[in-house]
């Protein structure tokens, strides 16, 4: 079945440094979904991307879908404590699979 | 407020034991997904109803089961309770089954097995 990688598990970095998370899929996805979710609560959408080699920006935070619409990237420029959090990515392909999510701290 | 509701937030209980977890989906939302997150783990999907029919299977043990009512409501029964069922439940919904749905997560139940 549809299985959905995520890199790295954690990311420990100091405030100011930038932040990358990587999503890879086994299957072609219609579409991707980044979601946030904060210590002690729930995930929180983000933003979705559709189209191969779409690319979104808020703020600080840049999403990328592959051309082959099978792997994401999420980059944060300049990370805050506010940023602290574990972040996932989602894909769907006939249903919504979540990757492991990568654990984000950052040190003030 | 994601609009979700669920309940029990806290739930103990002893191994053996059968527990059930409501969720309150969004209004007009159709769609409810459940998940399973163990303590340093991601969200593993559980299972997905559309409109009161089973939609998507995940990785649900066969001790566990789920429905949805007509007023679109959402349970998750799990018994035979082992303590490595302990984790934060999550229920979630979105407006339909297809893709491109925003899904919106309700706060979780945390379950612990003793």
């Amino acid at each position: 079945g549809q299985q959905v990688m995520q890199i790295p598990q954690y990311q420990h970095v100091q405030e100011g440094e930038d932040f990358t998370t990587y999503c890879n899929s086994s299957t072609t996805l219609s579409n991707i979904q980044w979601y946030k979710q904060r210590p002690g609560g729930h995930p929180v959408f983000l933003i979705q991307l559709v189209k191969s080699g779409e690319v979104k920006k808020q703020k600080r935070l840049t999403f990328q879908f592959g051309e082959a619409k099978k792997n994401s990237s999420l980059h944060i420029t300049a990370t805050q404590t506010t940023d602290v959090g574990t972040y996932f990515c989602a894909g769907y392909n006939n249903d919504m699979r979540f990757g492991a999510g990568t654990r984000l701290t950052v040190k003030p | 407020d994601s609009g979700v509701t669920q309940t029990p937030k806290h739930l103990i209980t002893a191994t053996g034991q059968r527990v059930t977890l409501r969720c309150s989906p969004r209004s007009g939302d159709l769609s409810v997904y459940w998940y399973q997150q163990s303590l340093d783990q991601g969200l593993q999907f559980l299972i997905q109803y559309y409109n009161g029919e089973e939609r998507a299977k995940g990785n649900i043990l066969e001790r566990f089961s789920a429905q949805q009512f007509p007023d679109l409501h959402s349970e998750l029964n799990l018994s035979s309770l082992e303590l490595g069922d302990s984790a934060l439940y999550f229920c979630a919904s979105s407006v339909d089954e297809g893709a491109g749905n925003t899904i919106y997560f309700g706060e979780g139940s945390w379950l612990t097995v003793v």
